[in-house]
């Protein structure tokens, strides 16, 4: 079955600092990959997205994350973090059977982001 | 603006007790999608919807019902039958619902007395 794994539950940068989230997935072709961000107690908000070509893809807040087909990954990168960025961050795999979209997303456990100042 | 709207935000219920949670989106998408989000599991999805009057269990559709009588609002009763009903609950849409991105509303918080 298809799994999105995301290896460290609570990460602490200082302001300023890069970032780097880590996103492993387990599907055989190409899948639709997305991360999310969620602040204490409200709904997702879409970073970024890949669905094929360039696999380096720039999203929203200066967020960007690069798609590597060898190592099943999708990790998220920030060059210099801000004490706003601290949230937690899903990302997500677009449900596939038979090469095929189900309609539906599996999501990561999540990371929390905590920002020293 | 559009959006989506989950009501209440908060939601109390006494063991035994069905009640349903409000989803209403204006953004004219075509699919509707629960999830139950419990701290450290990420978000599970419940019940997804692709249009109007039909919907499909997700992962964890036991002690749940949903209805989808209109294209704006995608309901979800928890039943006595869910055991743990104790989370938050998330309410996402889409344009369609092959590889695109998924809008989420604020999220209800149910808790049992």
């Amino acid at each position: 079955a298809q799994s999105v794994t995301q290896p460290d539950i609570h990460i602490t940068v200082s302001e300023g600092a890069s970032l780097e989230l880590r996103c492993n997935y387990s599907y055989g072709a190409t899948p639709y990959l997305f991360w999310y961000v969620q602040s204490p107690g409200q709904g997702l908000q879409l970073l970024l997205k890949y669905f094929s070509g360039d696999t380096l893809v720039q999203g929203i807040k200066g967020f960007e994350a690069e798609f590597k087909r060898s190592q099943s990954s999708f990790n998220l990168r920030k060059p210099s973090v801000h004490w706003s960025d601290a949230a937690e961050y899903f990302c997500a795999v677009d449900r596939m059977n038979y090469g095929g979209s189900q309609g539906n997303l599996i999501f990561g456990k999540g990371t929390k982001l905590s920002v020293k100042p | 603006d559009g959006g989506i709207t989950q009501s209440p935000k908060y939601l109390f219920r006494k063991e035994g007790q069905n009640v349903t949670l409000s989803c209403e989106q204006n953004l004219n998408h075509d699919a509707m999608y629960w999830y139950r989000q419990d701290p450290g599991q990420g978000l599970r999805l419940i019940y997804y919807s692709q249009i109007v009057n039909d919907f499909q269990k997700g992962d964890i559709a036991e002690g749940y019902s949903v209805s989808r009588e209109k294209k704006e609002s995608f309901p979800l009763t928890v039943t006595s039958a869910q055991k743990n009903p104790t989370a938050f609950y998330l309410c996402a849409s889409s344009l369609e619902t092959a590889n695109q991105p998924q809008h989420f509303g604020d999220g209800t918080r149910l808790s049992i007395l």
